[in-house]
């Protein structure tokens, strides 16, 4: 199993530039969650997933979109990225509701100027 | 959301036990406490979980008081490699959702 995977990276957008950034994982997981992480900082949910076609918003959801059509992937889109979304992005998903492990992706590090 | 409260840093020297605490004074009683830790700036990783027994697994203990306010999170014989940020999280119950902290910063000493 790969786990979870993040793509791109590292990612560099101006100020009013859209992107999207990708999630996988190939565990068969329910669960999926999308956090950012600030230098010095905890991490902050953004948006979760419970199940294919089913979102819901964490702490920190403004800025971003989210939706969940595979199992497999849970796609996060910044629709007008601003330099306050500069962070890193995590991604996790754990198997369902219950007290399981929940597993992260690499990260992905996004710099808007 | 569910709240924890960790200090800020501590230090261990290396080959001690290292005991992390936190409280949780907010639990309900079907809530698990978990610890996640993170190197670097990798993702966070697993480190273990319970409900309200004592839990022990290849790398840590859990201790959780009998009122299930607090727990500590120990560490046996720290190295260097366990110098991480150490996050306390509570989950379960009526929430779907995993609220990370700020943790505590370890800093195993040579």
């Amino acid at each position: 199993n790969a786990g979870v995977t993040q793509t791109p990276k590292f990612q560099v957008l101006k100020t009013g530039q859209s992107m999207t950034l990708q999630c996988a994982q190939d565990m068969n997981h329910e669960y999926m969650s999308w956090y950012r992480q600030d230098p010095g900082m905890g991490l902050r949910l953004i948006h979760y997933s419970v199940g294919a076609g089913i979102t819901d918003q964490g702490e920190v959801p403004n800025g971003y979109n989210v939706s969940r059509s595979t199992t497999e992937d849970f796609p996060l889109r910044l629709l007008s990225a601003a330099p306050s979304q500069t962070s890193v992005y995590f991604c996790a998903s754990r198997p369902g509701p219950g007290p399981y492990e929940q597993y992260f992706g690499p990260g992905t590090r996004l710099t808007v100027t | 959301d569910a709240k924890t409260t960790q200090p800020p840093s501590m230090d261990c020297a290396e080959g001690r036990a290292a005991n992390l605490p936190c409280n949780h004074s907010t639990i309900s009683g079907n809530e698990y406490v978990y610890w996640y830790r993170q190197i670097h700036s990798q993702g966070p990783q697993y480190i273990i979980h319970g409900l309200k027994n004592n839990e022990t697994n290849e790398m840590a203990s859990l201790i959780i008081t009998e009122d299930r306010k607090s727990s500590t999170l120990i560490l046996p014989h720290a190295t260097l490699r366990d110098t991480a940020v150490y996050y306390c999280i509570f989950y379960g119950g009526a929430t779907n959702k995993l609220i990370f902290g700020t943790g505590t910063l370890l800093a195993i000493q040579p």
